[in-house]
């Protein structure tokens, strides 16, 4: 199993450019995550789906969006890119439905975006 | 006032130590309690979770929850270099879109 994979590794935007942050996982897992980690800051959740075909905001959801494709795959969107969204992005999976007492969330390799 | 806090180290402490890693939150309502490690340039990976006040170990680590002090430790036993990375908490509500991840605490540990 390749558990939770994310594309691309890295990438470097100019600003107000788009792009597409594609997360998927194989371990039959209902939900699945998306936060940032800044420097100082701890990882934030951006967006997350408790199942196949909903998607709730998190802490910081402003400026993305995000597609439930299927089981497997959670995309993340960035429609105008800024500077302030340069970070690093990770992806994660769970098996739970809802996060509630010790659900462990499996993370990607995770993506370093820079916005110029 | 951040939601869940940690002093971000780093934490040095000499190889065979015990090393003790801290962590408040703010939300009374919080149920589910987590530890996590990230190496450097890595995605973070579950050590322990918790939910009822007490000790509950595992291994040489052993996580702490008091929940009246809204406090949560993570000690680390007979401390190995491998365990130099940083530390991050995690807490969360019963209602699921507050999870929180605290800044983190590098620890250091030294041969």
């Amino acid at each position: 199993n390749a558990g939770v994979t994310q594309t691309p590794k890295f990438q470097v935007l100019k600003t107000g450019q788009s792009m597409t942050l594609q997360c998927a996982q194989d371990m039959n897992h209902n939900s699945m995550y998306w936060y940032r980690q800044d420097p100082g800051m701890g990882l934030r959740l951006i967006y997350y789906s408790a199942s196949e075909g909903t998607t709730d905001k998190g802490e910081v959801p402003n400026g993305y969006n995000v597609s439930r494709l299927n089981k497997r795959e959670f995309s993340l969107r960035l429609e105008s890119a800024a500077p302030s969204q340069t970070s690093v992005y990770f992806c994660a999976s769970s098996e739970a439905t809802a996060l509630a007492g010790g659900d462990e969330q499996f993370f990607g390799p995770g993506t370093r975006l820079t916005v110029l | 006032q951040k939601e869940v806090e940690q002093n971000s180290g780093p934490l040095s402490v000499p190889e065979g130590a015990i090393a003790s890693l801290n962590c408040t939150y703010s939300d009374r309502g919080s149920q589910s309690f987590f530890w996590y490690r990230q190496y450097s340039g890595k995605s973070p990976e579950l050590i322990m979770f918790i939910y009822s006040n007490g000790d509950k170990e595992d291994g040489r680590f052993t996580a702490q929850l008091n929940k009246a002090s809204q406090y949560v430790s993570l000690l680390i036993r007979d401390s190995q270099p491998s365990d130099s990375a940083t530390y991050l908490c995690a807490v969360a509500q019963y209602n699921f879109n507050k999870f929180y991840f605290g800044s983190g605490t590098k620890l250091n540990v030294k041969p």
